[in-house]
């Protein structure tokens, strides 16, 4: 069975302090990992993603996320938050390779505080 | 470049009311798929598409139909309405194996 789980419903930073967004995924096989983002009233945009190469991926607007197989996590980071930067996010997997369906996340919101 | 490309953007049905969500992509994309977005629930995969003429079930089928008669588009009908439909529906495509999707804007869907 595959599934994401994201571990805050809500992350809460000042503008100019570090990101952490936590992501654990559970997959029998070799998955392929995103991370989406989706601005109010929008749709998604991908922000970065792992299929099994560099395991630290680095993705648009400075956010980079490490794929650690012995965690099974693939948390989402960015050393300096902007305003724009609050939206809500999108843990993704791909199961493995050729895998038709993506399994998404519940979401993290991230509030970035003046 | 378009991308996917949804219509409608908002809709209110009445309950019991018929309507098709239609949802386009220029890509040349193989796969397409439909997703409902519902508060703290993520994303769920209403229906998904594999090829022109190939269309299957995801998590959440029921009460909705699809068909895919050309690669480009991939409609969503709602045969009758019902509150419990009320959602935001994305459509996306993607070209397997293990590349990312690409999401349309969204419908709004109320159904009162």
């Amino acid at each position: 069975a595959q599934s994401v789980t994201q571990l805050d419903s809500h992350v809460s930073v000042s503008e100019g302090t570090p990101v952490l967004l936590r992501c654990n995924y559970s997959s029998s096989y070799s998955p392929s990992l995103f991370w989406y983002v989706q601005h109010p009233n929008k749709g998604l945009q991908l922000l970065l993603k792992y299929t099994s190469a560099a395991t630290l991926v680095k993705g648009i607007n400075g956010f980079e996320a490490e794929f650690k197989k012995s965690e099974t996590s693939f948390h989402l980071t960015k050393p300096s938050a902007h305003m724009s930067d609050a939206a809500e996010y999108f843990c993704v997997v791909r199961p493995f390779r050729g895998a038709n369906n993506l399994f998404f996340g519940t979401g993290t919101r991230l509030t970035v505080i003046p | 470049n378009a991308g996917v490309t949804q219509t409608p953007k908002f809709q209110v049905l009445k309950t019991g009311q018929s309507m098709t969500l239609q949802c386009a992509q220029d890509m040349n994309h193989e796969y397409m798929s439909w997703y409902r977005q519902d508060p703290g629930m993520g994303l769920r995969l209403i229906h998904y598409s594999v090829g022109a003429g190939i269309t299957d079930q995801g998590e959440v089928p029921n009460g909705y139909n699809v068909s895919r008669s050309t690669t480009e588009d991939f409609p969503l009908r709602l045969l009758s309405a019902a509150p419990s439909q009320t959602s935001v529906y994305f459509c996306a495509s993607s070209s397997p194996p293990g590349a990312e999707a690409f999401f349309g804007q969204g419908t709004r869907l109320t159904v009162v």
